[in-house]
């Protein structure tokens, strides 16, 4: 089985600032593939950013950097430079490549809030 | 391509009525999911189509619950009987087959249909 946490429910960020928001996953698969998506009030999920287990190098698109550690097992997304628009959920999910490949597994989500 | 398309965006029902829900998936993506959302919380995982062939099903799917994508192209989502506890957001998303393996793959989001069941 997969799972993934989300310790922080709720994030405060000034505009400009930089933010972390933490997420830390668990699988006995080999080989897995870590997500962000951004969820608006809106309601739609926007995909931000992807890790692969192999992946040498922390994945950049952006504003939007993965900060991964997988001794620890944790794939922080990083957002720099924050905006207001930047206000809204955040989900980090994960997909294995074993019997579970097929789906994603979605903690439960960070709302960040960005201030003035 | 317009990217993954639900309709309808709300649906509001009596409890003990029946609804379905379409999801068009970008076209030239052969899985497609449905998601369910309650407030708060982030979307579970209810079922998995490759092409036509319903391939996973959670055990949150009850019998009330049928989908079907019967030409591997749009698929439909029907809760028979529904009760209050079926409110939620219902998210579909589709993906496409890479040459490897699936699991690098990101999952497009359609805007989703909002159950309330009164």
């Amino acid at each position: 089985a997969q799972k993934i946490t989300q310790t922080q429910p709720g994030m405060f960020v000034q505009e400009k600032e930089a933010v972390t928001l933490d997420c830390t996953y668990d699988t006995s698969d080999p080989s897995y593939g870590l997500f962000w998506y951004k969820q608006p009030s809106s309601g739609e999920m926007i995909f931000l950013i992807y890790q692969g287990s192999y992946d040498q190098q922390n994945a950049t698109e952006g504003r939007y950097s993965l900060n991964f550690q997988k001794a620890r097992k944790s794939a922080n997304l990083v957002i720099s430079a924050s905006q207001l628009g930047d206000s809204a959920m955040y989900f980090c999910a994960m997909r294995g490549s074993g019997g579970t490949a097929s789906k994603l597994t979605f903690g439960t989500g960070t709302r960040l809030q960005v201030t003035l | 391509d317009t990217g993954v398309s639900q309709n309808p965006r709300h649906k509001i029902t009596k409890r003990g009525q029946n609804v379905t829900f379409r999801c068009d998936p970008i076209s030239e993506h052969n899985r497609l999911y449905w998601y369910r959302q309650t407030l708060g919380q982030g979307p579970e995982f209810l079922t998995y189509f490759q092409n036509e062939a319903q391939l996973e099903k959670s055990r949150l799917l009850s019998d009330r619950f049928s989908a079907e994508r019967p030409k591997g192209s749009f698929s439909t989502l029907e809760i028979q009987r529904t009760e209050q506890g079926d409110s939620a957001m219902y998210l579909c998303a589709s993906s496409p087959r890479g040459a490897g393996s699936s699991y690098n793959s990101p999952l497009h989001f359609g805007n989703g249909t909002r159950l309330t069941v009164t």
